[in-house]
């Protein structure tokens, strides 16, 4: 299976611990996309990355959370202190390219549970 | 302010018949725009996609079509099968990059055998 992976696919931290989730791109693919969805919600943007560099993080909250895409590894995003209104899913998505014609392929998300 | 409406959370359609799901948008910056289909516990899967300098985009069961004087679109599925039951989500991005979308909240198809 070559698509995004996303890990864990559950998980659940207290309040003001750490949330650590992980993506690896479909292989070949150097552009990474995180997105949060809320309950009842669509998903929102986040943050756009490319090979160690954030492009785009318009849509990261301003404190607590950080995202990374290293030269090796899968991208991290970063949940510092978190409170129960981070919980939700959290999705990854890459592409090939970033044409507007490029397919995103997402993974399967993070449940992530604040208690 | 929300840049991508679906205004109908939920559609029930019979086997057999069309669905149609809508979306409209705001931003006129937006010149791409996409479906996606979602079952429960995993992620969106890539559906259709129309770019605006075209009205329709066609794909086996599925139609979209794109009025961008109504900054509507709509996605046609016909004929409708119980497989095609899903949470479908209309977004909507700039040719610059369509990995970063704005999704509308949803619209959940039950399709009825």
């Amino acid at each position: 299976n070559a698509g995004v992976m996303q890990n864990p696919r559950h998980l659940v931290r207290r309040r003001g611990q750490e949330a650590r989730l992980r993506c690896s791109p479909v292989k070949g693919h150097s552009h990474v996309y995180w997105y949060r969805q809320l309950p009842e919600e669509g998903l929102k943007f986040m943050v756009y990355l490319q090979k160690e560099n954030i492009i785009d993080e318009s849509g990261m909250p301003k404190e607590r959370f950080s995202a990374e895409f290293p030269k090796e590894g899968p991208s991290i995003l970063r949940i510092q202190q978190v409170v129960r209104g981070d919980s939700a899913a959290y999705f990854c998505a890459s592409t090939l390219t970033r044409a507007s014609s490029t397919e995103a392929f997402f993974g399967q998300g993070t449940r992530l549970t604040v208690v | 302010d929300q840049q991508v409406k679906q205004n109908s959370p939920s559609l029930s359609v019979q086997e057999g018949r069309i669905s149609i799901l809508n979306c409209d948008y705001t931003n006129s910056m937006f010149d791409y725009f996409l479906w996606y289909k979602k079952y429960p516990a995993e992620g969106p899967t890539f559906l259709i996609s129309i770019s605006s300098i075209k009205d329709k985009n066609e794909d086996g069961r599925f139609t979209v079509f794109l009025n961008k004087s109504a900054k509507h679109l709509s996605l046609h599925i016909v004929p409708s099968q119980p497989g095609d039951s899903a949470v479908y989500f209309c977004a909507a991005s700039d040719s610059t990059n369509a990995g970063k979308s704005t999704f509308g909240d949803g619209t959940t198809l039950t399709v009825k055998p």
